[in-house]
């Protein structure tokens, strides 16, 4: 089974607009971490926010804040004011701890945003 | 300070031939990853070391990839003989000591088996 699910391969939104990228995950463990990673055309991975699985309050970072609903295991991103620079492909990753204390990310598949002047 | 680096960013090689994909992490970093990105598929976590040990290797494809890392430092991951479903782009991450911190990636190296 998919531990990260990104259902939206591709979208598109007017700029200046807000636009919210879909991502479900599973996982039977009590603490993880959730992450959204942008990959603009260049291919470097630049991170965006976190979400701790125990964090009360969605995260914010700027234009970025997560929608994070943890009995329906989603993160969903959301991007306010959407900018012609925003267009790149976005991932959802997840953290989780093994037995050694030791992280490990898991990947969806992406949704390549772009941003329509 | 510097960030994760990779080198080659780029690398077009042959089937059969060898290539070796270098990552350079974050000075002091002592947990490094490496992951893969096939073109239209998910990122994918092949392996991580704490210093020179390798922790988790469960994501290796086979026994044709080999990663190394010594002394702690730089990584090296050798594809020895690449096969076409090799292509993609080689992803180093790097983070500090210590649980639930964030990795800071490399650029990637785009990998092309013809």
């Amino acid at each position: 089974a998919q531990k990260i699910t990104q259902t939206q391969p591709g979208m598109f939104v007017q700029e200046k607009e807000a636009v919210t990228l879909d991502c479900t995950y599973d996982t039977s463990d009590q603490s993880y971490g959730l992450f959204w990673y942008k990959q603009p055309s260049s291919g470097e991975m630049i991170f965006l926010i976190y979400q701790g699985s125990y964090d009360e309050q969605n995260a914010t970072e700027g234009r970025y804040s997560l929608n994070f609903q943890k009995a329906r295991k989603s993160a969903n991103l959301v991007i306010s004011a959407s900018q012609l620079g925003d267009s790149a492909m976005y991932f959802c990753a997840m953290r989780e701890v093994n037995s050694g204390g030791y992280q490990k990310v898991t990947f969806g598949i992406g949704t390549k945003l772009q941003v329509i002047p | 300070e510097a960030g994760v680096t990779q080198f080659p960013s780029h690398s077009v090689i042959e089937k059969g031939q060898t290539v070796t994909l270098r990552c350079d992490p974050i000075s002091g970093h002592d947990n490094l990853y490496w992951y893969r990105r096939v073109m239209g598929k998910e990122i994918k976590f092949l392996l991580h070391f704490v210093k020179e040990s390798k922790q988790d290797e469960s994501g290796m494809p086979n026994n044709r990839f080999l990663a190394e890392r010594t002394g702690g430092t730089y990584s090296t991951l050798k594809v020895q003989p690449a096969e076409l479903e090799d292509s993609g782009v080689y992803f180093c991450a790097s983070s500090p000591w210590g649980r639930g911190n964030e990795q800071f990636f490399g650029p990637g190296t785009r990998l092309t088996v013809l």
